[in-house]
């Protein structure tokens, strides 16, 4: 199985200020079509996990821009420009390329 | 936009079977897609339990595979999972999801809201 490694495990963010996850994985999510077969979620508290990011750095629609993706092979971070109230939960990496899909840990952002 | 929704009982006794369904909106089952069963323990991270095709073809969790079985029910338009065997680690909220296809298959793509399913006595 693919193990996928979130940091830091909780980030303490001021409104307006950037912030940073960073996605580690045990092997290449690189697919042979060129992209990388990375997710990320937001959770918020009592909802199910929504799509910010696919492909490793491809918003999903209707997410602001001020989330971002980077990153390829096992290393990908997910950047907020300026976080917002609203951005508070767990966020996830995913893996899809190879089963059994496998997330990270999470890592928890609140507001200072 | 396709729309998930999970139900099915939400307490089931331990040593029993866990099953839950799985209706689509605003899509067809059949469509060119796969549809995947996650689960949530309390408090815990994500797991994936695996993915069934319109065809029936499934692919399930190494973890998992000896005690659950995914199909679908296309004059439903439904997805189900039953998971059998089950003990108090099992209590989880179960997502069904399904894959988007844009020229690439963009797994975990749409999520339905999760049922809560406690297994007690």
């Amino acid at each position: 199985d693919i193990v996928m490694t979130q940091s830091p495990l909780s980030l303490p963010v001021t409104p307006g200020e950037p912030a940073s996850i960073s996605c580690r994985a045990s092997q290449s999510l690189l697919h042979n079509n060129g992209y990388n077969s990375l997710n990320w979620y937001l959770q918020k508290p009592g909802q199910s996990p929504q799509l910010l990011i696919y492909l490793g750095s491809t918003r999903a629609p209707g997410v602001p821009d001020r989330f971002s993706g980077s990153g390829s092979g096992t290393d990908f971070t997910l950047k907020i420009n300026r976080v917002e109230a609203e951005d508070v939960g767990v966020y996830y990496c995913m893996q899809g390329l190879q089963t059994p899909l496998t997330f990270g840990g999470g890592t928890r952002v609140e507001i200072k | 936009q396709v729309q998930l929704q999970e139900s099915g009982p939400r307490l089931v006794k331990p040593s029993g079977t866990l099953s839950l369904i799985c209706a689509v909106s605003g899509g067809s089952i059949s469509s060119s897609n796969w549809w995947s069963w996650f689960r949530q323990s309390p408090g815990k991270g994500l797991e994936w339990i695996g993915e069934i095709y319109h065809s029936g073809h499934t692919n399930y969790n190494p973890s998992l595979q000896n005690r659950v079985t995914m199909s679908v029910d296309k004059s439903k338009n439904q997805l189900s999972l039953s998971l059998n065997s089950v003990t108090a680690a099992d209590t989880a909220v179960y997502y069904c999801s399904r894959d988007h296809v844009a020229g690439l298959r963009l797994r975990g793509y749409y999520w339905g809201q999760g049922a809560l399913v406690t297994v007690s006595s």
